[in-house]
């Protein structure tokens, strides 16, 4: 099974300050990584995804996260936000399998102080 | 970019009673994912649903729930007799080619059981 930890439930940053935003997750088997993001009354959109190669990767909107194996850790990062960067942010993991399911961590509210 | 297209965006029904609740996923898309987010609390998997049958399911997808693809383009989720505990935003997803592939978020619909 399993599972993912989002360490901050919420974090106040102020606009132009650099965030990162924790993960941690479990698995007894490889995993491919995602974060993704909850605009307020909107659905969930795909910030960024890990299935292979480098272990940094940029997403869209400025952000990126580096996979750390020996971790077990996917930290969101960007340098420099904005006030449009306040919303709710999801770190996800799923398995290699070819439709298994995406378990999501209980998610980190970024609150951008303008 | 495809979108998955949900509705209603909000349902209010009495206890006791039946909803489906209705998603249209991207049209050459071959996987299926019914979410839930109970206010506060995490983004939980459902279901998911590949060549017309239910391919993994969750705890909370009892017997009160069902799922079914009636045509080629509608992906329905039914709670036969709803709950207080029912009420929450489901989301409906879409992919490709399942784990590998970003899962595409419907807006989602808020159910609210009165």
């Amino acid at each position: 099974a399993q599972s993912v930890t989002q360490l901050d439930s919420q974090v106040p940053v102020f606009e132009e300050a650099p965030v990162e935003l924790r993960c941690n997750y479990s698995s007894s088997v490889s995993v491919y990584l995602f974060w993704y993001v909850q605009y307020p009354n909107q659905g969930l959109q795909l910030l960024l995804k890990y299935l292979s190669g480098s272990t940094l990767v940029k997403g869209i909107n400025g952000f990126e996260a580096e996979f750390n194996k020996s971790q077990t850790s996917f930290h969101l990062r960007k340098p420099s936000v904005h006030i449009s960067d306040t919303a709710e942010y999801f770190c996800a993991v799923s398995d290699f399998g070819g439709y298994q399911k995406v378990t999501f961590g209980i998610g980190t509210k970024l609150q951008v102080i303008p | 970019e495809p979108e998955v297209t949900q509705t209603p965006s909000h349902q209010v029904t009495q206890m006791g009673q039946e909803v489906i609740l209705r998603c249209v996923p991207i049209s050459n898309h071959l996987y299926f994912y019914w979410y839930r987010q109970i206010l506060g609390q995490k983004v939980e998997f459902l279901v998911s649903f590949y060549n017309n049958e239910i391919s993994e399911k969750s705890e909370i997808f009892d017997d009160q729930f069902s799922v079914e693809r009636p045509d080629g383009s509608n992906f329905t989720l039914k709670i036969r007799s709803t709950k207080l505990e029912d009420s929450a935003m489901y989301f409906c997803a879409s992919s490709g080619t399942g784990g590998r592939e970003k899962l595409f978020f419907g807006s989602g619909t808020q159910l609210s059981v009165l």
